[in-house]
C-alpha cells in the first residue's frame, strides 16, 4: 500500500523568501503524486500534479515540484512567497493502474510573516 | 457556476439523530467521491461512485451511506450520529480517464458538528 508523509507540520518563512514544503512518498513503483492547497474553510484545490515524463513539475501561482524516484520525494516549492500563500498544503498519492483513490498527507500549514 | 457543490455548509446535530448531506457536480464528471477531514485535518477517502456503482468502500461504519441519484449527486446519509463522526466532509468528483490522469475536485466542505 502506498503512503505518503509531510515533514513538519507548520511551517513559516517570511514575505518574498524561498517556500519548501516536503512530502516522502512510499510505494513499491512509482505512484501519481498531488499538491493541493487548502485556504481557511474552504476545499481543496489542486495545484499541480505528477502523472509521468517531466520530473519537474509547474502548477498554479508560482509553485512547482520535482519528482525524484531516488529520493522517493516530491517537494513542493516556491522561489518567493506572498503573504496569499499562506494556507494548509496536502501532498497526496495514487498508486498507478485503475484505482482512483488518493492517500493523503498529514498536511503543512504555511504561515507567511510580513 | 459552482462546479462542486455541497449543502449544507454548516451542520449541527444531536447525537443519534439522521441527517444527510448533498452533493452535486455540474462538471459532467463520472466519478464522485466522498472524504472525511478529521480536527487533525487529516483527510481519508470513505467513499466512491463512478456511473452511480459503488467502486471504493473504505471501511467506514455502514451508519454511512452513500446514495447517488444520478452521476451528477452523491449523497452521503448518516444514521444514528456519534460524537466521533464531527469532522468536515468533503465531496469531490473527476472525469473519465481514457485521456490521461484526471483532476479531482472538491466541494467547499461541509462541517458537522454532534453534539
Amino acid at each position: 500500500a502506498q503512503s505518503v508523509t509531510q515533514l513538519g507540520s507548520h511551517v513559516s518563512v517570511s514575505e518574498g523568501a524561498l517556500v519548501l514544503l516536503r512530502c516522502n512518498y512510499s510505494s513499491s513503483v512509482p505512484p501519481y503524486l498531488f499538491w493541493y492547497v487548502q485556504y481557511p474553510n474552504q476545499g481543496l484545490q489542486l495545484l499541480l500534479k505528477y502523472t509521468s515524463a517531466a520530473t519537474l513539475v509547474k502548477g498554479i501561482n508560482g509553485f512547482e515540484a520535482e519528482f525524484k524516484k531516488s529520493e522517493t520525494s516530491f517537494h513542493l516549492t516556491k522561489p518567493s512567497a506572498h503573504m496569499s500563500d499562506a494556507a494548509e498544503y496536502f501532498c497526496a498519492v495514487r498508486r498507478r493502474g485503475s484505482a482512483r483513490q488518493l492517500t493523503f498527507g498529514s498536511g503543512t500549514q504555511l504561515t507567511v510573516l510580513p | 457556476d459552482t462546479a462542486v457543490s455541497q449543502t449544507p455548509k454548516y451542520l449541527v446535530t444531536q447525537m443519534g439523530n439522521d441527517k444527510s448531506i448533498k452533493c452535486e457536480q455540474n462538471l459532467g464528471h463520472d466519478t464522485m467521491y466522498w472524504y472525511k477531514q478529521d480536527s487533525k485535518k487529516f483527510l481519508k477517502i470513505m467513499f466512491s461512485y463512478n456511473n452511480k456503482e459503488l467502486i471504493i468502500n473504505e471501511t467506514v461504519p455502514n451508519r454511512f451511506s452513500p446514495k447517488s441519484p444520478d452521476k451528477a449527486h452523491l449523497n452521503l446519509h448518516i444514521n444514528s450520529l456519534e460524537l466521533g463522526d464531527s469532522a468536515v466532509y468533503f465531496c469531490a468528483s473527476s472525469q473519465d480517464e481514457k485521456l490521461g490522469i484526471e483532476t479531482q475536485y472538491f466541494g467547499p466542505g461541509t462541517r458537522l458538528l454532534v453534539l
